[in-house]
């Protein structure tokens, strides 16, 4: 059971939008930032937004973060069959004192 | 190039100890947090724990303590993720990574990963 919440599963068509959501608590999403990661199969995870919204060089802007409250979302415009991976959410727990997952979500390109 | 590189996939027995690396190169090493990761197979991403190599303050996940020790060397800087007594259920990839973007915790660096193998 991950302290964050993801659903396990997305879909889009080529072209479409997609969201994934990711759920926390007042002791991570709420008092920290959020970062994002996509892990394409047989990879290493790579950061793809950071700072609930902030893109590292490279990520292409089709990728956008947002956060409120206890909640954050990833958003992906334009959907390419090269999105197809497993995306995780990411904060600092102050709790836990520690790191903390979202389960993962995996998104298939249809 | 900025990078971390891990030591090769490992297959070990239940109750043996290993020492796996991470080695990072094009960047000051003693200067950013070093973290592991692990992914069970199929399964998502667990934070382990943190080292600052330039003083070894290392901290903890509370469901990692007690069962590995993460340590460095920053005269060579390399980071380690030990244990002395391995169980099946520590069959899982392993990774290192480091904030470089200078994020808390917004890990930009990612070593190769390291498979770890466990079985009688």
């Amino acid at each position: 059971q991950s302290v964050l919440t993801q659903p396990p599963s997305a879909s889009g068509t080529p072209g479409q939008r997609v969201t994934i959501s990711c759920s926390g608590s007042s002791s991570n999403i709420g008092s920290n930032t959020l970062n994002w990661y996509q892990q394409l199969p047989g990879t290493a995870p790579k950061l793809l937004i950071y700072n609930n919204n902030q893109r590292p060089s490279g990520v292409p802007d089709r990728f956008s973060g947002s956060k409120s409250g206890t909640s954050a979302s990833l958003a992906i415009s334009g959907l390419q069959s090269e999105d197809e991976a497993d995306y995780y959410c990411a904060a600092w727990d102050d709790s836990l004192n520690g790191v903390v997952f979202g389960g993962g979500t995996k998104l298939t390109v249809l | 190039e900025v990078q971390m590189v891990q030591s090769g996939a490992e297959v070990k027995k239940p109750g043996e100890s290993l020492k796996i690396s991470c080695k990072g190169s094009g960047y000051s090493f003693i200067s950013y947090w070093i973290g592991w990761v692990r992914q069970t197979p199929g399964k998502g991403l667990e934070w382990m724990g943190i080292i600052w190599p330039g003083d070894s303050d290392t901290r903890y996940s509370p469901s990692f303590q007690g069962h590995v020790t993460i340590s460095a060397d920053k005269s060579i800087s390399t980071a380690y993720l030990q244990w002395s007594s391995l169980k099946a259920s520590d069959t899982a990839i392993y990774y290192c990574a480091s904030p470089l973007l200078g994020v808390p915790w917004a890990f930009d660096i990612w070593g190769q990963g390291t498979m770890v193998t466990v079985s009688s």
